[in-house]
């Protein structure tokens, strides 16, 4: 089945405990990208990766990494997490086809994270 | 930059009632506009989008939009809503290299 799969799906931590948050998909998609979801505010863009070893930052890069060694794994880390990022995560990914790159996203099931 | 509006954060109608959930966007060139669902505990879900051609586009479960672009809108519909319709839905316009920019999106409430 394709999809896009994230690990864990809830997640509480403390403030400067460095976490990982992966994300796989199994659809050989060359773009990956990760959003978070907050109450009134949409989903905002973190990263996102073009392909392998390419990586640009969204709307609201600060205080998050990524990285993309591999077509498929796509993993957001947070080296010091602050209350502030307490939000729903998701990674998304999608083929980069046609001239203007606008296919459709395919969402994983989403993070919880909650920094205390 | 591209920018889209959702206005209704909550609506609620009866189940059989129909559905219109409202989308106006801001964007400099021809827009690729997109609604996504999302379920409760669930990652979002593409229901339909526009690239270009007829301006009237069906999607999955049902559902339509209509791109008007003299209104700068793209509002989906529904001519009877069903229970499993709960769920939050989201506009999002694509201005080219996958840079997508989403609505605040509405909240859907189904009553029986």
């Amino acid at each position: 089945e394709a999809q896009v799969t994230q690990n864990p799906r809830y997640l509480i931590t403390v403030t400067g405990k460095k976490l990982t948050v992966t994300c796989s998909q199994n659809m050989n998609h060359e773009y990956m990208s990760w959003y978070r979801q907050d109450p009134g505010l949409g989903l905002r863009q973190i990263y996102y990766s073009m392909n392998v070893e390419v990586t640009d930052k969204g709307d609201v890069p600060e205080g998050y990494k990524v990285s993309r060694k591999e077509k498929r794994n796509f993993p957001l880390i947070l080296e010091s997490p602050s209350p502030n990022q307490t939000s729903l995560y998701f990674c998304a990914s999608s083929l980069l086809a046609g001239s203007s790159y606008n296919s459709p996203l395919h969402f994983g099931n989403g993070t919880r994270l909650t920094v205390t | 930059a591209q920018s889209v509006t959702q206005p209704d954060i909550h609506i609620t109608v009866s189940e059989g009632a129909s559905l219109e959930l409202r989308c106006n966007y801001s964007y400099g060139a021809t827009p690729y506009l997109f609604w996504y669902v999302q379920s409760p505990g669930q990652g979002l879900q593409l229901l339909l989008k526009y690239f270009s051609g007829d301006t009237l586009v069906q999607g999955i479960k049902g559902f339509e939009a209509e791109f008007k672009r003299s209104q700068s809108s793209f509002n989906l519909r529904k001519p009877s809503v069903h229970w499993s319709d709960a769920a939050e839905y989201f506009c999002a316009v694509g201005a080219g290299y996958q840079k997508v920019t989403f609505g605040t999106g509405t909240k859907l409430q189904v009553i029986p």
